[in-house]
């Protein structure tokens, strides 16, 4: 079965500074791979995927993911983060045998400090 | 842009009552779905529904049932509303049928309060 695991519940980091939240996954086949930001109250927004081709995706905001097939992994970064990306994050995969489903991982709070 | 609404975003509802969560999405997705969201636990799925009329249990459906008889609204019910049904509701929709890969796009969320 799959599983999203996000090894951080609470990243706390100054201003301007970089931020990488980390993502790992079980699958045996091929993924499907996101990262979604939630702002208080607030449904999720897509931030960037991976489905397949270069595994260095950049998406909005000035964010980008680097998929590793060895390590299973997809962490998210930036390489300055502003006082707006105060967020919580979420890692999601999907793949050919779940069908059309999403597995969530269960959040990274980021906090920017000024 | 894809816009997924969810009909309440703040709900406070009494211990037994029957509940309804509505959500509308305008993009003909074939996928809908319902999620809740809780403080560590992230986002569990409670039903989707890959067509009209058809339903599918997520991981925690118990104390839930849902409807789509159109293919763009899938309502949420919690038949008889309990204080552990204290939580975020999210909607959400994708593309669908042999369209791997899609992402899905999500409602504001309904904040329901068990009392």
């Amino acid at each position: 079965a799959q599983s999203v695991t996000q090894l951080d519940s609470q990243v706390p980091v100054f201003e301007e500074a970089p931020v990488e939240l980390r993502c790992n996954y079980s699958s045996s086949v091929s993924v499907y791979l996101f990262w979604y930001v939630q702002y208080p109250n607030q449904g999720l927004q897509l931030l960037l995927k991976y489905l397949s081709g270069s595994t260095l995706v950049k998406g909005i905001n000035g964010f980008e993911a680097e998929f590793n097939k060895s390590q299973t992994s997809f962490h998210l970064r930036k390489p300055s983060v502003h006082i707006s990306d105060t967020a919580e994050y979420f890692c999601a995969v999907s793949d050919e045998n779940y069908g059309q489903n999403f597995v969530f991982g269960p959040g990274t709070r980021l906090s920017v400090l000024p | 842009d894809v816009k997924v609404t969810q009909s309440s975003r703040y709900l406070v509802k009494r211990t037994g009552e029957k509940v309804f969560l509505e959500c509308v999405q305008d993009m003909d997705h074939e996928n809908m779905f319902w999620y809740r969201q809780d403080p560590g636990l992230g986002l569990r799925l409670i039903y989707f529904s890959y067509d009209v009329k058809m339903k599918e249990k997520g991981d925690i459906p118990e104390g839930y049932s849902v409807s789509r008889e159109k293919k763009e609204r899938f309502s949420l019910i919690l038949e008889s509303a309990s204080t552990n049904q204290t939580s975020m509701y999210l909607c959400a929709s994708s593309l669908g049928t042999g369209v791997l890969g899609t992402e899905a796009f999500f409602g504001q969320g309904t904040r329901l309060t068990v009392v």
